[in-house]
């Protein structure tokens, strides 16, 4: 059964904390990519990742880090220097950046106390 | 900077309507434009796809059109049903990424 898993579903951070949000993709595709959604917004692209070991910012990588150890993982950690992290995250793989449709997890919803 | 704006942001219509949904952008070099369904609290599925060379694309009752030109994009729904009920949203992929609309959030009322 191929897709897209994020986990967790639901994730509640005190402020000051690092979190990591997980992304897993058994479609063996090479792109990666996360991005932020907040109420009434379009998605707004965080960090991408065309290869292993590779990585890029999007247009609000500010207060995020991610990593590419492995071609099925991408997984993203909101740090304390983000001011305003709670939002639902969606991460999405592609065969490639330019050409393929995106394939989106089920997203997490990440809440600041 | 791609701008992508989607018309109208919300819609409510009577079960068994056909139904348009607008997309429009700025800059018209783009790859591939495409049509995504959200459900609340939930990821994205691709709708239709259509390469920059298309003019549209078809999938059941739902048909897509591309004018690159003029920087529109139209997703006709046909003989909505309830189920239909999501938000739809628009995204452009150029050398910047995907950019995407704000969503049109739909309502067929049964």
């Amino acid at each position: 059964d191929g897709g897209i898993t994020q986990s967790p579903k639901y994730l509640f951070r005190k402020e000051g904390q690092n979190v990591t949000l997980s992304c897993e993709q058994n479609l063996n595709h090479d792109a990666m990519y996360w991005y932020r959604q907040d109420p009434g917004q379009g998605l707004r692209l965080i960090y991408y990742s065309q290869i292993v070991n590779d990585f890029q910012k999007g247009d609000i990588a500010e207060g995020y880090s991610v990593s590419r150890e492995k071609k099925e993982s991408f997984p993203l950690t909101v740090t304390s220097a983000q001011k305003n992290p709670t939002a639902f995250y969606l991460c999405a793989s592609s065969w490639d950046r330019v050409t393929d449709t995106q394939y989106f997890g089920p997203g997490t919803r990440l809440t600041v106390l | 900077k791609q701008e992508v704006t989607q018309i109208p942001a919300a819609l409510s219509v009577p079960e068994g309507e056909n139904l348009v949904l607008n997309c429009s952008f700025t800059d018209s070099a783009i790859y591939n434009l495409q049509w995504f369904r959200q459900d609340p609290g939930k990821g994205l599925t691709s709708l239709l796809l259509i390469q920059s060379s298309q003019r549209e694309q078809t999938s059941g009752r739902l048909n897509a059109s591309l004018d690159k030109s003029s920087g529109r994009s139209t997703l006709y729904i046909a003989a909505s049903q309830p189920g239909d009920s999501a938000t739809y949203l628009c995204a452009v992929l150029g050398a910047d990424g995907l950019t995407f609309g704000k969503g049109t959030h739909l309502i067929i009322q049964p």
